[in-house]
């Protein structure tokens, strides 16, 4: 098994610049949850995805960030415009329904550095 | 006040200490506790899940939860350079699960 499968590890940007980034959960897992995380604030969950639905999005900071799971094996967080304040690790992890948080697979991340 | 409170570090020990970490929490509704260790460029991995107050081992871990004082811990014993890391207290509720409250994460050094 590879994991969740996160992609660029590496992202820099100028701000104003649309940022893409891609997770690709483990197979099976239906449960899907996008977390930012800095020195100042630590972890935070921006958005968790149940059956490629999103549940709750109540973590995600502003209109400036969208989060998309087309299908059961890929999800998308999209930051448009992008700002120096966004410049952090997002982490994605997936666990199987019932398993939540806890139980849930991190990938190792796309470090963000917004110029 | 902060929802989860965790001393940043860095702890900078020798190998074969006896290692303590510790998070205090506020909401006394809070149920479950884990600790997440996080190795440079990785994301966090479940170490250890306890439910309410008590002890749980497993192998040189030790989580220990004192819900009156609202405070948890984790003990490393015989601790090894491997075991370098940051370490990342998390705590939720029964009824939401999916949303855990973290710690900021100690920074351990294990020396060989």
């Amino acid at each position: 098994d590879a994991g969740v499968i996160q992609s660029p590890r590496h992202e820099v940007t100028e701000m104003g610049q649309e940022v893409t980034l891609r997770c690709k959960p483990i197979s099976g897992h239906n449960s899907l949850f996008w977390y930012r995380q800095t020195m100042m604030r630590g972890l935070e969950l921006l958005i968790y995805f149940n059956n490629n639905v999103p549940i709750d999005d109540s973590g995600m900071p502003e209109d400036r960030f969208s989060a998309k799971m087309p299908n059961a094996s890929f999800s998308t967080l999209k930051i448009q415009p992008s700002e120096p304040r966004d410049s952090a690790v997002y982490f994605c992890a997936s666990s199987l329904t019932g398993q939540g948080s806890a139980g849930a697979t991190f990938g190792s991340g796309t470090r963000l550095t917004v110029v | 006040q902060k929802e989860v409170e965790q001393d940043p570090g860095p702890l900078s020990v020798p190998e074969g200490a006896i290692v303590s970490l510790n998070c205090t929490y506020s909401n006394s509704a809070f149920q479950y506790f884990m600790w997440y260790r996080q190795y440079s460029r990785k994301g966090p991995e479940l170490l250890m899940y306890t439910y309410s107050s008590g002890n749980k081992e497993d192998g040189r871990f030790t989580a220990q939860v004192d819900k009156s004082s609202k405070y948890i811990s984790l003990f490393i014993r015989d601790s090894q350079p491997s075991d370098s890391a940051t370490y990342l207290c998390a705590i939720t509720n029964a009824g939401n699960n999916r949303k855990l409250i973290w710690g900021l994460g100690t920074s351990l050094a294990v020396n060989p």
